[in-house]
């Protein structure tokens, strides 16, 4: 049969301009979130993370923005340059199975072209 | 530090055998992930110590899947036999106090089963 993987939404930027990633979560109790980068071949980078006690944080060209009356998540990307084409994850941290867990999103692919 | 170091980086064997793959997480770090990346399920969370402990196993697929941490520095990750499906990037994070705080992952080591 045919096979089916993760098809990975995809965001193509030009250099210079700003990115906008967004995630939807799926946990209303979730209470810390995370950002993560992920470049070929390689394991997923810390970006930026937020608690729920708060609804944006900014990093050094990255900012944070968390709405959680619609669960949703958001990364903001300044000035975008060709290093940051990779594949950005969200993930949300909850108790599922009696323990606290990070449950990742399925991931956005970001191009940036010169 | 030299962060999270994963070995091998690389393994091929053949349907049946028996995998290892070594971890050795970052030193003062309590807590220690194994996940699994494929293109059909993404990221996934198998298992979590902290100090040395298991603390949620609810993610290994099966009982050929089994991981140990004889100590604070040093963790396994055992498939007996292993199949063609169990083929991904298997990646190793480890954490200073938990799910709520960042994770650094290691390079990952990339699995084929033929």
């Amino acid at each position: 049969g045919e096979s089916v993987g993760l098809h990975l939404p995809t965001l193509s930027v030009q250099e210079g301009d700003n990115s906008i990633i967004n995630c939807a979560y799926s946990n209303s109790a979730s209470d810390y979130f995370i950002w993560y980068k992920q470049e070929s071949g390689k394991g997923p980078q810390f970006i930026i993370d937020i608690r729920s006690n708060m609804d944006k944080r900014q990093g050094q060209r990255v900012t944070v923005l968390l709405n959680k009356t619609v669960k949703h998540l958001s990364l903001q990307i300044a000035a975008t340059q060709p290093g940051d084409s990779a594949v950005y994850f969200c993930a949300e941290n909850h108790d599922q199975t009696g323990a606290n867990n990070l449950f990742f999103g399925t991931g956005t692919r970001l191009t940036v072209i010169p | 530090d030299a962060g999270v170091i994963q070995s091998p980086r690389h393994e091929v064997t053949e349907m049946g055998q028996e995998v290892t793959l070594r971890c050795k997480p970052i030193s003062g770090h309590d807590y220690l992930f194994w996940y699994r990346q494929t293109m059909m399920r993404g990221l996934e969370l198998l298992i979590y110590f902290n100090n040395n402990v298991p603390i949620d196993d609810s993610g290994m697929p099966e009982d050929r899947f089994s991981a140990k941490m004889p100590n604070a520095s040093f963790s396994t990750l055992k498939i007996q036999p292993s199949e063609p499906r169990d083929s991904a990037v298997y990646f190793c994070a480890s954490s200073p106090r938990g799910t709520e705080e960042t994770q650094y992952f290691g390079p990952g080591t990339r699995l084929l089963v033929l």
